[in-house]
Order: structure tokens, then C-alpha cells, then sequence
């Protein structure tokens, strides 16, 4: 089973709108972390937000927040104010604890291309 | 302060060729890992390393190596190339288990 799923492979936004992606999670353990990381034209990650299961409120970095429901196991990334530089790949990636204390890796999903118009 | 680098960006290999993709980073980091990215499948983790000697199989170690001989090194070892490795390489290191990673500029490898 897919433990991370982005269903939308494609986003056409226009300019200054909000905009969401999707991402919905699926595991077993209590203490885990989902992360949202940007990838534009050129090709580098670039780490955008980071909200722990703990968490009470939802994390917000600048123009992105993170709406987190728990019980839905969704982290949609939000987007305000969209501009043209937010034209990218948007990955979104869990990382679990399990039995591997101190081995956490991160598993991503496949990606939403995201196009700004304007 | 450089962060993450990778060694080449871009590399062309022949079917049964050998190469290694070097990464370095000057953050301190202990944790550092090496992942593979195609078309519609994400990012994958191939190996990883939780410290300076010490290497793990991720999620398709299949015909790759790896060596954390520094801290600061992790190389990544192909010691047959096959088509199917044709891919985008990153290596990404971070500070602290399942913490936020830090991803180099990513290698571009065509095996023909």
C-alpha cells in the first residue's frame, strides 16, 4: 500500500490565488512527521514546512501552511497568495518511527506539478 | 557554506561500466542518504548511513554500494551500469534522525 498518495499529478493556478495540494498518509504509528519539499525547474529539493503528529496547530511558513487532519491522515500544503516562482514539482514525504529508533527514514510521494499562470 | 554537493552533475556511462557519485556536505551532519529519481515514482531511497562507518539498504540497494569512511563523504558505487539506472541521483543529509533533510543539486546519469 501507498503509504504517501498525491492524487493530483497536475495544478494550473492562476496568479494571486491560494492554492492546496493534496497529500494523504497512511500508518500505524503514533509518533511520525510530514514534510513538504519543493522542487522547481532546476531541479533541487528544497525543504518548505514540517509538521510533527504532535503538533497541535498547524505549521505555517510564510505564504505556506500546513493543514493537518489527523484523523482524515491528510497534510495539505497551502499556498497563498500564489506567484510565478511557485511553478514547481511539490513532494510530499512522511517519515515513520517504528521499530527503527534512530534508523527513521523518509518515504515520499510522487509529485504534483504545480503551474502558476498569470 | 556550501551545504550539500554532489560530484558530477552530469555523467554518461556505457552498459557494464563502473562510477562513483561523491557527496559531501559541511553541515556535521551524521545522518546522510542516497536517493534515485524517475519519471512518476518520487524519490526512493537506494542506501543510507547513520553515522561515519556505518551504511543501511533502503528501499532498492539492488546493484549500487556505498562508503561513509568521513563523516562529511558518502560515495555512492556502481560497480556494473545497467539502463534501468538511468535516473536523477540525490543525496540529502540531515542532523537528526527523521529530521528535515538537506538535498544536494542531484546527478544525471545515462547508462546506454
Amino acid at each position: 500500500a501507498q503509504k504517501i498518495t498525491q492524487t493530483q499529478p497536475g495544478m494550473f493556478v492562476q496568479e494571486k490565488e491560494a492554492v492546496t495540494l493534496d497529500c494523504t498518509y497512511d500508518t500505524s504509528d503514533q509518533s511520525y512527521g510530514l514534510f513538504w519539499y519543493k522542487q522547481p525547474s532546476s531541479g533541487e529539493m528544497i525543504f518548505l514546512i514540517y509538521q510533527g503528529s504532535y503538533d497541535e496547530q498547524n505549521a505555517t511558513e510564510g505564504r505556506y501552511s500546513l493543514n493537518f487532519q489527523k484523523a482524515r491522515k491528510s497534510a495539505n500544503l497551502v499556498i497563498s497568495a500564489s506567484q510565478l516562482g511557485d511553478s514547481a514539482m511539490y513532494f510530499c514525504a512522511m517519515r515513520e518511527r517504528g521499530s527503527n529508533f534512530g534508523n527513521e527514514k523518509l518515504t515520499f510521494g510522487t509529485g504534483t506539478r504545480l503551474t502558476i499562470i498569470p | 557554506n556550501a551545504g550539500v554537493t554532489q560530484t558530477p552533475k552530469f555523467r554518461v556511462l556505457k552498459t557494464g561500466q563502473s562510477m562513483t557519485l561523491l557527496c559531501a556536505q559541511d553541515m556535521n551532519h551524521e545522518y546522510m542518504y542516497w536517493y534515485r529519481q524517475d519519471p512518476g515514482m518520487g524519490l526512493r531511497l537506494i542506501h543510507y548511513s547513520v553515522g561515519e562507518g556505518t551504511t543501511a539498504k533502503g528501499e532498492v540497494p539492488d546493484g549500487y554500494n556505498v562508503s561513509r569512511l568521513k563523516k562529511q563523504n558518502f560515495l555512492l558505487g556502481l560497480e556494473s551500469a545497467a539502463p534501468s539506472q538511468t535516473s536523477v541521483y540525490f543525496c540529502a543529509s540531515s542532523y537528526r534522525t527523521g529530521g528535515e533533510q538537506y538535498f544536494g543539486p542531484g546527478t544525471r546519469l545515462t547508462v546506454t
